[in-house]
């Protein structure tokens, strides 16, 4: 059984270029979450996809997009980079929706905006 | 609003201490509650849920729902339980939407 993985470990942008951050799901994990976390804060919620569709949605601009694809490997997409997107994104994938639903977390990756 | 706060931000305990990490929350319906921990080096990881009333690694919370909390406790702290612990509940209300509080830093001394 394999674990979450994202990649790239790291990445530096600058200010208005776009990023796309990939996150592969354990194995038989057909829901993925991808979060924010800035320095000295918690993940905060982005969206989550179940099924290639999305089912749900934080308070994110929509310039923040995803992907999920049939293989359940998933894709966050952010446009016209801001200083403040500077954060460890992370992906975490689920067996399913329910609100109990343990998750199991990549290493994240540390976007930096310059 | 949905909110999870966890008022220590750092905590220092001898080691064979009891140790209690603070957690409350406020959401508008019954959320699950959880605790996911962190230790150096090592991606986030769940501890335990309060549905499944278990005790791993010799902590336990309980779910208080008139004080709105959910703090973890173990009776007697371990060198290796120094690490980053979150306090987290989700809902249904937003897809399965966690919301994590900003974490609490234990370290354990020896």
């Amino acid at each position: 059984e394999t674990g979450v993985t994202q990649s790239p470990t790291h990445l530096i942008k600058t200010r208005g270029q776009q990023v796309t951050l990939r996150c592969s799901s354990q194995s038989g994990h057909n829901t993925v979450s991808w979060y924010q976390q800035a320095l000295g804060q918690g993940p905060q919620f982005i969206f989550q996809y179940y099924r290639e569709e999305e089912n749900g949605r934080g308070n994110f601009p929509p310039r923040f997009s995803g992907l999920q694809f049939p293989n359940y490997s998933s894709e966050l997409n952010v446009n016209a980079l801001e200083l403040d997107d500077s954060a460890l994104y992370l992906c975490a994938s689920s067996l399913g929706v329910a609100t109990n639903e343990k998750l199991f977390f990549g290493s994240g990756t540390q976007l930096s905006v310059l | 609003a949905q909110r999870v706060t966890q008022p220590e931000k750092l905590l220092s305990v001898f080691k064979g201490a009891p140790v209690e990490l603070k957690c409350n929350y406020s959401y508008s319906g019954s959320p699950e509650l959880f605790w996911y921990v962190q230790y150096s080096r090592q991606r986030l990881q769940l501890l335990l849920r309060h549905i499944s009333r278990e005790s791993i690694k010799g902590f336990t919370a309980d779910l208080n729902k008139g004080e709105t909390s959910f703090h973890l406790k173990k009776p007697f702290a371990q060198e290796e339980d120094s690490a980053m612990y979150y306090c987290a509940l989700s809902g249904s209300k937003n897809g399965n939407q966690f919301y994590f509080g900003t974490g609490t830093s234990l370290t354990v001394i020896p």
